[in-house]
């Protein structure tokens, strides 16, 4: 079964900083994507960003960015220019077969 | 444009009493998907749905049953409710297997007593 790892429960970044969340991940399958979801206090489902595992190119989505390491099974946020709206629990997961795998999550603080 | 509608959005039980979640979505999608939500272990798929009248099990199927009678009505029940089944639940639907974002509903919170 895949599995999705976040191993930073909670980060925090000050204001106008650049900060990185990382995601793991574990699978056999060659051809699957990958997404970062981020959800405020307001508990809504929101997609940050999202990457095709065929596509060398790493996504970019105004400050967010990725660092997709196909060989290493990794696939980092960055967050550049944090704002206080991105405070948020954020998911790491991952898609194949219609199936959704979601990370354990990692708690962002923003400071002002 | 409503997208993905929940309801209840709150809901308290008592151990052993019957309940059904509907989740309704306006935007012909094919998929629809039902997860749960507790602290610390993210989002865990309970069933899904590829399509009318097919449903199929996810990670965590124990003590939930779901229907899809009308494609945009997706409904999880649960018929003996115990206190292991207070998370938050949350619908989703899609058009492309997954591959694409998910529309997620804004969430029922069920507590069982």
């Amino acid at each position: 079964a895949q599995t999705v790892t976040q191993s930073q429960p909670e980060m925090s970044v000050q204001e106008a900083e650049t900060v990185t969340l990382s995601c793991t991940y574990d699978t056999s399958e060659s051809d699957y994507y990958l997404f970062w979801y981020k959800q405020p206090p307001s508990r809504q489902m929101i997609l940050v960003i999202r990457q095709e595992a065929y596509k060398q190119q790493n996504a970019t989505e105004n400050r967010f960015s990725v660092n997709f390491q196909k060989a290493a099974k990794s696939f980092s946020l960055k967050i550049s220019d944090s704002q206080l709206g991105d405070a948020a629990m954020y998911f790491c997961a991952y898609c194949s077969n219609y199936k959704l795998t979601f990370g354990k999550g990692t708690l962002l603080t923003v400071n002002p | 444009n409503a997208g993905v509608t929940q309801t209840p959005k709150f809901r308290v039980l008592k151990t052993g009493q019957s309940m059904t979640l509907l989740c309704a979505q306006d935007m012909n999608h094919e998929y629809m998907y039902w997860y749960r939500q507790d602290p610390g272990m993210g989002l865990r798929l309970i069933h899904y749905s590829v399509g009318e009248g097919t449903t199929a099990k996810g990670e965590v199927p124990d003590g939930y049953n779901v229907s899809r009678l009308k494609k945009q009505n997706f409904l999880l029940g649960l018929e003996s409710a115990a206190p292991s089944q207070t998370s938050v639940y949350f619908c989703a639907s899609n058009n492309d297997l997954g591959y694409e974002k998910l529309f997620f509903g804004s969430g029922t919170q069920l507590s069982v007593l």
